[in-house]
């Protein structure tokens, strides 16, 4: 079945630093999301990428839809406290999963004041 | 709006225990999906549903039943818990895919423990 590889696990930085993550698929995606979760809550939608190419920014947040369509990147800059948490990456490909998001295994971000 | 409301936020059950999961949205969503959460594993799809009516089984169904009689509700029942469904259980909603502004809404999740 489709497998999402999201790399790094964990990231140790400080405040201030700029941070990146990505995800890759062993198949093709028509979606890529990526999903913040606080601890004890429910993931919550960062931003929604639906082209290939596509580049869009949610503050100090910036993802991209790769062009080849597998894979896709969440920069952070200048990191804050409350940046800190799970990020998740999810894609889709309508004909190959029903509908249903294949999410990663999530990065866990801690950030040193 | 509520989005996606699940009940009870945290329960311990007996090995052989039975409960539901409450999950209801008012979105409006056709889509619906349970997923468990287990340290360091992401997120493992249990059941989804395309609409009122119609449930089919995710990577993990094992030991779990779910039913969608209204677009709101879709509970997710465990008959005879066991230590292994010990993890923390999400409800999600969407609309179709394809559909613009696509995406999850997740509740804030269940926090089970059988012990």
């Amino acid at each position: 079945g489709q497998q999402l590889n999201q790399s790094p696990q964990s990231m140790f930085i400080q405040e201030g630093e700029d941070v990146s993550m990505n995800c890759t698929s062993s198949s093709i995606f028509n979606t890529w999301l990526w999903y913040k979760q606080d601890p004890g809550e429910g993931p919550v939608l960062l931003i929604a990428l639906y082209k290939a190419g596509e580049l869009t920014s949610n503050g100090r947040l910036t993802a991209q839809f790769g062009i080849t369509r597998k894979d896709s990147f969440l920069n952070i800059s200048a990191s804050i406290p409350s940046d800190v948490g799970i990020y998740f990456c999810a894609g889709m490909n309508y004909g190959g999963s029903q509908g249903n998001l294949i999410f990663g295994k999530g990065t866990k971000l801690s950030v040193k004041p | 709006n509520a989005g996606v409301t699940q009940t009870p936020k945290f329960r311990i059950l007996k090995i052989g225990q039975s409960m539901t999961l409450q999950c209801t949205q008012d979105m409006n969503h056709n889509y619906m999906y349970w997923y468990r959460q287990d340290p360091g594993m992401g997120l493992k799809l249990i059941y989804y549903s395309v609409g009122a009516g119609i449930t089919d089984k995710g990577e993990v169904p094992n030991g779990y039943n779910v039913s969608r009689s209204t677009t709101e509700d879709f509970p997710l029942r465990l008959e005879l818990a066991a230590p292994s469904q010990t993890s923390v259980y999400f409800c999600a909603s969407s609309y179709s895919p394809g559909s613009i502004s696509y995406g999850y809404t997740f509740g804030s999740g269940t926090r089970l423990t059988v012990v």
